[in-house]
This record gives C-alpha cells, sequence and structure tokens, in this order.
C-alpha cells in the first residue's frame, strides 16, 4: 500500500490558518489522495479528496505539489472545533488493492483560544 | 436524521460470551464497512459489503461473522470474546463509484471484554 507520512502533531490558535502536510512519495498515478478527521469520541468523517489539481470545499483547501509527492491540508480560520486527528490517505482506483481506506497515524491538531 | 447509526454506543461483557453489533445507515448508499478502532487509535477495516455481498475481508479472526440482511444494514457478531477484542467499532457507509467515494461514519461502539 502506497504510505503517507504526517507529523504526529501540530498546534494553532484560533482563527489563524492551519496548514497540515502529507509526504507521500510513493505515490502512484492513480492514487487519489483522500483527508479525513476524526473529532474526540466521534468516527472519523470526510474532509476532501484530489487527484492532480488543487480543491476547494466548505470545510477545506487541498494544495497538491506539482509531482504529487506532497499535499497540504489547509483550514483557512481554525475554530476550537477543528482540533482533531487529520488523517492523510491514499486511495487507488476502485478494483485494486489500494482502494481501500488505510488510515495511519495522523496528525493530531490543537487549537488554542 | 442521523445518517449512519450503531447500536449499542456501549457494550460490556464478559471473556467468553457471543455479542452483536448493529449498523444502519439511511443514505441509501450500496456499501457499508466495519472498522476497528483499538487502544493505541490505529483504526483498520474489516470487513466491506456491496449490495449485500462481503468484498473485503481482512485477517479478521472467523469469530467476526459481519451479517447484511439488506442494503441498508450491516451487523458484527463476534462469538467467544476475548480481551483482545475490546476497542471502538465504527461502522461506515458509501456510495461505491468507479473513481473514488465517500466513507460516512458511525459513532462508533466501545467494546469492553472484562
Amino acid at each position: 500500500d502506497a504510505k503517507t507520512t504526517q507529523p504526529n502533531s501540530m498546534e494553532s490558535n484560533e482563527e489563524e490558518p492551519v496548514h497540515l502536510p502529507c509526504n507521500h512519495s510513493t505515490i502512484s498515478g492513480t492514487d487519489y489522495i483522500h483527508w479525513y478527521r476524526q473529532l474526540p469520541s466521534q468516527g472519523p468523517e470526510y474532509v476532501i479528496h484530489g487527484l492532480t489539481s488543487n480543491v476547494n470545499n466548505r470545510m477545506a483547501s487541498l494544495a497538491i505539489a506539482e509531482d504529487r509527492k506532497s499535499s497540504t491540508l489547509i483550514l483557512h480560520r481554525a475554530t476550537l472545533r477543528d482540533a482533531a486527528v487529520y488523517y492523510c490517505i491514499l486511495r487507488g482506483l476502485r478494483g485494486g488493492s489500494n482502494y481501500k481506506l488505510t488510515f495511519g497515524k495522523g496528525t493530531l491538531l490543537t487549537v488554542n483560544p | 436524521d442521523t445518517a449512519v447509526s450503531q447500536t449499542p454506543k456501549y457494550l460490556v461483557t464478559q471473556m467468553g460470551n457471543d455479542k452483536s453489533i448493529k449498523c444502519e445507515q439511511n443514505l441509501g448508499h450500496d456499501t457499508m464497512y466495519w472498522y476497528k478502532q483499538d487502544s493505541k487509535k490505529f483504526l483498520k477495516i474489516m470487513f466491506s459489503y456491496n449490495n449485500k455481498e462481503l468484498i473485503i475481508n481482512e485477517t479478521v479472526p472467523n469469530r467476526f461473522s459481519p451479517k447484511s440482511p439488506d442494503k441498508a444494514h450491516l451487523n458484527l457478531h463476534i462469538n467467544s470474546l476475548e480481551l483482545g477484542d475490546s476497542a471502538v467499532y465504527f461502522c461506515a457507509s458509501s456510495q461505491e463509484r468507479p473513481s473514488t467515494d465517500t466513507q460516512y461514519f458511525g459513532p462508533g461502539t466501545r467494546l469492553t471484554v472484562l
């Protein structure tokens, strides 16, 4: 399975932007980059995903390097509710061995008031 | 309305017992999953069902048996519970697409085996 590397933890202040990095140097051409987060005592929730181009949605932005070997999840204005473990996951096409979601350790984001 | 629901939320039981966890989704999805999150917080997929058919079965002991009576339900039955089965179990669902799809997770069931 293609692997991702994330910092164990990061800290941010409320209402400031947060950039969560993810390295995935062994990414294959058909792997999508998915981000999920898990708030305390809850199930994971989808944040965003992309393939090559940068992506924006109401929760976050995803910036993907030109060589696709790294990506950054951007929370534009962190709130206390954004404190969670953030998982960067590579996911292949349906039918392939890499199609299932494989969660790593993720990055624990702490947001200070 | 809750999209993916699980019952019970907490389950405390003795070693050797048999227990079931139920999962229901009202999203109209055709694929459902069971994940296990252990004490070290690693989240691993156990099973996946698509249209009531098993499509992913990770190396899970056969004491664990998923059962899908219909597309909206995927229950997990565990026989002869062991201490190591203590974990939080999450159900999820998605609508399968050719390239990728989003999974929606339930709130989890915390299983404690004494």
